[in-house]
């Protein structure tokens, strides 16, 4: 079984059109993120959300809304995409205990090229 | 935004051989992770690390939790060509629920 998944693997859409990422975990973790790797491969965090509250958002423009249905899924909505938006996203999930995080685990990623 | 220091950003080795890399940062880590990442890929976790002083060991993966808690390493003993790809710390800053990467290490294996 797969332990944390994402669809659609890739996805190819015009600039402006508004697109939607879907990521499950079935490890029983509370807290979720969405991280942007970009062409150089650098990886940086979104947002996080614990037990379906958001916790973490870094400076991500506001077309970008995450959300969090229950604790075993985070989606992330782009609206009005950019050809900046052009990345591989991926979702990630870990356990947290008082003030620390356990082991984290990534999704596949999802490969957004905007044309 | 906070970032990692990890070096280094690239090596060739010959098969066989031993590998190095490390991070650094400015402040202090609650906990350490290593991961591996091949192209088209998400990043594996190797190792976990939770304790200033931790050494802990993947097959031929060894990592450490550095005492200033401020640091960490990963040495790959023996190397085969399947261990290329990129290889990211990440830690996670005392005080929030937040891991920051490293910028890399690519790693390629002369066979």
């Amino acid at each position: 079984d797969t332990a944390v998944s994402q669809t659609p693997k890739y996805l190819v859409t015009q600039m402006g059109n508004d697109k939607s990422i879907k990521c499950e975990q079935n490890l029983g973790h509370d807290t979720m993120y969405w991280y942007k790797q970009d062409s150089k491969k650098f990886l940086k965090i979104m947002f996080s959300y614990n037990n379906k509250e958001l916790i973490i958002n870094e400076t991500v423009p506001n077309r970008f809304s995450p959300k969090s249905p229950d604790k075993a899924h985070l989606n992330l909505h782009i609206n009005s995409l950019e050809l900046g938006d052009s990345a591989v996203y991926f979702c990630a999930s870990t356990q947290t205990k008082s003030l620390s995080l356990y082991e984290q685990y990534f999704g596949p990623g999802t490969r957004l090229t905007v044309t | 935004g906070q970032q990692l220091n990890q070096s280094p950003q690239s090596m060739f080795i010959q098969e066989g051989e031993d590998v190095s890399m490390n991070c650094t940062s400015s402040s202090i880590f609650n906990t350490w992770l290593w991961y591996k990442q091949d192209p088209g890929e998400g990043p594996v976790l190797l190792i976990a690390l939770y304790k200033a002083g931790e050494l802990t060991s993947n097959g031929r993966l060894t990592a450490q939790f550095g005492i200033t808690r401020k640091d960490s390493f990963l040495n790959i003993s023996a190397s085969i060509p399947s261990d290329v790809g990129i290889y990211f710390c990440a830690g996670q800053p005392s005080g929030t629920y937040k891991y920051i990467f490293g910028t890399g290490t690519r790693l390629k294996v002369l066979a």
